[in-house]
């Protein structure tokens, strides 16, 4: 099976602008986690999702949002973007909750 | 709060000698663990998991890991270490009722000497 997809890889915005972060989750997967990667506050959960609903909910302002599609795919907004945003961003799949998570190989967001 | 605690930040081994990196989760109910490992500019690769049921647990990649309900631990271990093992290795868990939310220790970077 292909593993977890993301898309872009790397990607540099400028202060106030938004992005958008797409992960293709391992076929048959349905449930889509995000987390946030920075040396000073290490791996946080962002949101999951869960047949196209929001199904739990990280520490993160209202800038951070996200959607699920019908084929699982995920999608991750960053609005009003600071400094502070500038991280690695990783998508995780698996069947459902509780069960073992695949990571990708992430989207490196650099805000200037 | 639940937390994963990793005490090590960083931990360097010769090629060959055996390895243990430390893991404490919060006292409560077992949670669902698991080890991860990130070489850089990569994502997470995971390793092995605990559900429940025999608790000394095997991986890929020659690892295994050992729970121990007593002191709320879950060290990971490998007999003989190898050069390509060098990366950072993340302890996780998934508490009760937070579905799938993993929450992370703050990772142990492993250096092997040659």
């Amino acid at each position: 099976k292909a593993g977890v997809t993301q898309t872009p890889r790397y990607l540099i915005k400028t202060r106030g602008q938004q992005v958008t972060l797409s992960c293709s989750p391992i076929s048959g997967h349905r449930s889509v986690s995000w987390y946030q990667q920075t040396p000073g506050q290490g791996l946080q959960f962002l949101f999951e999702y869960f047949s196209e609903t929001q199904r739990n909910k990280g520490n993160f302002p209202g800038r951070f949002s996200g959607r699920q599609f019908s084929n699982s795919r995920s999608e991750m907004n960053v609005s009003t973007l600071e400094l502070g945003d500038s991280a690695l961003y990783l998508c995780a799949s698996s069947l459902d909750s509780y069960y073992e998570q695949y990571f990708g190989p992430g989207t490196r967001l650099t805000v200037t | 709060a639940q937390s994963v605690t990793q005490p090590d930040i960083h931990i360097t081994v010769s090629e060959g000698a055996s390895l243990e990196l430390r893991c404490n989760y919060s006292y409560g109910a077992t949670p669902y663990l698991f080890w991860y490992v990130q070489s850089p500019g990569q994502g997470l690769q995971l390793l092995l998991k605990y559900f429940s049921g025999d608790t000394l647990v095997q991986g890929i990649k020659g690892f295994e890991a050992e729970f121990k309900r007593s002191q709320s631990s879950f060290n990971l271990r490998k007999p003989s270490v190898h050069w390509s093992d060098a990366a950072e290795y993340f302890c996780a868990a998934i508490f009760t009722g937070t579905a799938s939310k993993l929450t992370f220790g703050t990772g142990t970077r492993l250096q092997v000497t040659l």
